[in-house]
């Protein structure tokens, strides 16, 4: 169990276009969702975190104007960035906090998704 | 000061020898801890958890909690040239969901 999927895994767009990530956990209700940035070489950048029905807390130096995240269900959150530029390419990972029952929450990653702005 | 730290590494260790990853967190409220596993280009995986003082073992690898120091360490048996990743250590603190990462030491397991 603990499947965590991400869609798409890699994406190239044009400067100026948004693009929308979508992070689902399979076979599970996840509590909470984070958003991770990582560029190469790099450390994980939490981005943001969000819970089903409520908006996104999102980490110092974020703008949340330019990734908007969307958590529609228990098991699926949006991350959508808008009038991405050269700069914003990275790699992004979700990752979906799964109950446990005698402890606290455990994180499962997705896949990542790469993108590329040209 | 930094709420989770680990040695950046490489830290290089022969085939078949065991390998030893460190991890020191400040917040003693901490109630869970985790080690992944990341391969060069891929998201994170998760190797182990442990909530206990104590050791917990699963196959190959050892995880050590020692809250009192505030000290977790995971312990690679035989090392495997596939065990060459960078290996982050977490900690989740309180029921809120927050969660804090060490920014990772890459394991080099030389054939």
């Amino acid at each position: 169990g603990a499947v965590v999927s991400q869609h798409p895994s890699r994406v190239i767009c044009k400067s100026g276009t948004s693009v929308k990530i979508e992070c689902r956990s399979l076979d599970f209700q996840a509590t909470t969702m984070f958003w991770y940035r990582q560029f190469p070489k790099k450390s994980l950048m939490l981005m943001a975190t969000s819970n089903e029905g409520s908006k996104a807390t999102y980490e110092q130096g974020v703008e949340k104007d330019k990734f908007l995240i969307n958590h529609a269900s228990l098991t699926l959150s949006t991350l959508t960035v808008t009038s991405a530029h050269p700069e914003d390419s990275s790699f992004y990972i979700c990752s979906a906090a799964r109950r446990e029952v005698y402890s606290t929450d455990t994180q499962y990653f997705g896949p990542g998704t790469r993108l590329t702005v040209l | 000061q930094k709420e989770v730290e680990q040695n950046s590494g490489p830290l290089s260790v022969p085939e078949g020898a065991i390998a030893s990853l460190n991890c020191t967190y400040s917040d003693r409220g901490s109630q869970s801890f985790f080690w992944y596993r990341q391969y060069s280009g891929k998201s994170p995986e998760l190797i182990m958890s442990i909530y206990s003082n104590g050791d917990k073992e699963d196959g190959r690898f050892t995880a050590q909690l020692n809250k009192a120091s505030q000290y977790v360490s995971l312990l690679i048996r035989d090392s495997q040239p596939s065990d060459s990743a960078t290996y982050l250590c977490a900690v989740g603190v309180d029921n809120f969901n927050k969660f804090y990462f060490g920014s990772g030491t890459k394991l080099n397991v030389k054939p």
